[in-house]
């Protein structure tokens, strides 16, 4: 069964440092996200990607964060200075369509010392 | 803006007993309403999902959920638990976009 993959599964890293979480999407699917989740905090939607551009950016999602799609299979999201506050799961996520039946990733731990 | 509200952040239950979790959302329009299983070290996974049509909506691994759209509800059930149903289980709405906005989680954990 196709599914999303993500690497790496954990990463540690120090305040300031450039992060580069990745993302191989369902290869047919068209619109990539990533969300993120705090320890003990709810799921929270970062971005939406579709056509080479973003769709839509929450306010989390401040100029620290970047995305691209490199190639045709992956996507990335970058963190530019890591702050204490970065320290989360980040899930990406693909879909075929807009109906919102998203396909996650088992998450990448993000830990910023 | 849509909201969702998991009135329980921890379900114990023993093993063969039923299950039900509660969600309730808000949203002046139309939504999608799924549910997601996360299992120990695991991503997401969708149990299932109502988009229209028939408001009992039957998943994976035996859960069914039911639409309440006067209670703007719907809650998930299984009528016999596993061992192996141990997980966080998020309730989510979207508003016919791609958008989710996730509940707090409910933590289930079935006793032999």
């Amino acid at each position: 069964e196709p599914e999303v993959t993500q690497t790496p599964s954990h990463q540690v890293t120090q305040m300031g440092q450039e992060v580069i979480l990745r993302c191989v999407p369902i290869s047919n699917h068209l619109y990539f996200y990533w969300y993120r989740q705090i320890l003990g905090q709810k799921v929270e939607f970062l971005v939406s990607f579709y056509n080479n551009e973003i769709s839509e950016k929450s306010e989390i999602f401040d100029d620290q964060f970047s995305v691209e799609r490199p190639d045709g299979s992956n996507f990335t999201l970058k963190i530019r200075s890591t702050k204490l506050e970065d320290s989360a799961m980040y899930f990406c996520a693909s879909s075929v369509d807009r109906t919102g039946e998203l396909f996650f990733g088992e998450g990448s731990r993000l830990t910023v010392l | 803006a849509q909201s969702v509200t998991q009135l329980d952040s921890q379900v114990p239950v023993f093993e063969e007993a039923p299950v039900e979790l509660r969600c309730n959302y808000s949203s002046s329009v139309s939504v999608y309403l799924f549910w997601y299983v996360q299992y120990p070290n695991q991503g997401l996974q969708l149990l299932l999902k109502y988009l229209s049509g028939s408001t009992l909506v039957k998943g994976i691994n035996g859960f069914e959920a039911e639409f309440n759209k006067s209670q703007t509800s719907f809650h998930l059930r299984k009528p016999s638990v596993h061992i192996s149903d141990t997980a966080e289980y998020f309730c989510a709405v979207s508003e016919r976009d791609y958008k989710l906005s996730f509940g707090a989680g409910t933590t289930v954990t079935v006793r032999a």
